[in-house]
């Protein structure tokens, strides 16, 4: 079993609407949970981290966290065609520290307008 | 704030050579930075965590003595890649934190190629 899994997609979504992007994770200790996006041939960009059980919400965009279940999701309103690339979970690697990230294989996400 | 920056962006390099890699924190003083790989379509993998003063941890599999690492103040650590290979030929990209609480600020990332 993979650490962090995602699914590749593509995920396409038409613009305006939600987009919702999941991930779950094996390490019951892992503590920190982040969301990069990444563009194609470039470096990933955090969008946004959860420590807690809940949601999280900064603009657009929502992370949920459900550490019972291990999973964690993202959640982007109004989506936009700007915001087609991959999205890439992480997570902190447990007893191996704070950050020291795991990353998942992202998933891609196509907005189109 | 939470710069990090990565030089060169891109570098072509004939097989046998040496490369290096500099990752600077220019706003920040970072005590510990990563240097992750990434093949195309693939996640991120580790391959070392620099820290300030003092030798890099590698992860399984990475050859320490290929991937030299060097943390030589807090707001640099460079990579070099020695004896570069083609299947060397990848993007690096390294990050760093500025506390032991604060996320990862990811550099914008090597693509090296190597003939």
């Amino acid at each position: 079993q993979k650490e962090v899994e995602q699914n590749s997609g593509p995920l396409s979504v038409p613009e305006g609407a939600i987009a919702s992007l999941n991930c779950t994770y094996s390490d019951r200790g892992s503590q920190s949970f982040f969301w990069y996006r990444q563009y194609s041939g470039k470096s990933p960009e955090l969008i946004m981290f959860i420590y807690s059980n809940g949601d999280k919400e900064d603009g657009r965009f929502t992370a949920q966290l459900n550490k019972a279940s291990q999973y964690v999701s993202l959640l982007i309103r109004d989506s936009q065609p700007s915001d087609s690339a991959t999205y890439l979970c992480a997570v902190n690697g447990g007893n191996t520290g704070f950050q020291k990230l795991v990353f998942g294989t992202g998933t891609r996400l196509l907005v189109s307008p | 704030g939470a710069v990090v920056s990565q030089h060169p962006s891109w570098v072509i390099c004939k097989s046998g050579t040496s490369v290096k890699i500099e990752c600077r924190s220019l706003d920040f003083q970072a005590t510990t930075m990563f240097w992750y790989r990434q093949f195309p379509k693939q996640s991120l993998m580790l391959m070392a965590t620099s820290n300030e003063g003092s030798k890099a941890t590698y992860e399984q599999g990475v050859e320490k003595d290929k991937f030299l690492i060097n943390h030589a103040s807090l707001t640099l650590s460079t990579l070099t890649v020695t004896s570069a290979h083609p299947e060397d030929s990848s993007f690096y990209i390294c990050s760093a934190v500025q506390g032991t609480d604060s996320p990862l600020h990811f550099g914008n990332g090597t693509r090296l190629t190597v003939t």
